[in-house]
């Protein structure tokens, strides 16, 4: 069974401070996916990556892949209060298409 | 991206009743799949709607419990039979869409909040 670990599993802070969040696995997987979660919706395709040590940015979120491909990085610079949900990554195998393993979540509050 | 919608959004259900959940994309795609979440948690895969055959389900759920159909490949449906207070969650249609970077990429519907009384 692949697992990919989240942490930190919850986390709270104020408007304008930074953060990151892991997600970890023993497994090397082709591409990892972070989604984003607000209550009543649908997880959010954020961004994807599928190159080892690649780096990606979009507005104040940085995703790192690393370079073995078992784990992925998010980071958040000056959190506003609208980036608050559950953030989750999700790692897929070229070889089981469509059958994405997902992280335990991370649920972030950013208060103003 | 494909554009997924769900019927319905939530419903209350009486414990022993069947409810039987939409998921409308608006391209045809070749993977369809349906999700169950608890709230806050993540995600885990009922199965795989396959066009023109039988589901294909994952660990620990089975086609009598949740029968799922896929007339088409933008359309399936998912039943959720002899429901219990244990069967209430979110209910997550997903497709598999081509990029043209990464191959495919994952795409959720809304979710259907369900809560059996």
């Amino acid at each position: 069974t692949q697992l990919l670990e989240q942490s930190p599993q919850f986390l709270s802070i104020q408007e304008g401070e930074n953060l990151t969040v892991y997600c970890n696995s023993s497994s090397v997987f082709s591409s990892l996916q972070w989604y984003r979660q607000e209550p009543g919706e649908g997880p959010v395709l954020l961004v994807t990556v599928v190159t080892g040590g690649e780096v990606k940015k979009l507005k104040r979120l940085t995703f790192q892949f690393g370079d073995a491909r078992k784990d992925s990085s998010l980071h958040i610079t000056a959190a506003q209060p609208g980036d608050t949900g559950l953030y989750l990554c999700a790692g897929g195998f070229s070889t089981n298409a469509g059958k994405s393993t997902f992280g335990d979540g991370t649920t972030l509050t950013v208060k103003p | 991206s494909a554009v997924i919608s769900q019927k319905p959004s939530r419903d209350i259900c009486q414990r022993g009743t069947s409810l039987t959940i939409q998921c409308q994309v608006d391209s045809q795609v070749t993977m369809m799949f349906w999700y169950r979440q608890q709230p806050g948690q993540s995600l885990t895969l009922i199965a795989t709607a396959n066009q023109g055959s039988e589901a294909t389900y994952e660990s620990g759920f089975v086609i009598d419990k949740f029968p799922i159909s896929r007339p088409n490949l933008t359309f399936s449906t998912l039943t959720v039979s002899n429901m219990s207070p244990e069967d209430s969650s979110i209910y997550l249609c997903s497709v598999e869409d081509l990029d043209r970077e990464y191959g495919t990429e994952q795409f959720f519907g809304p979710g259907t909040r369900l809560t059996v009384l």
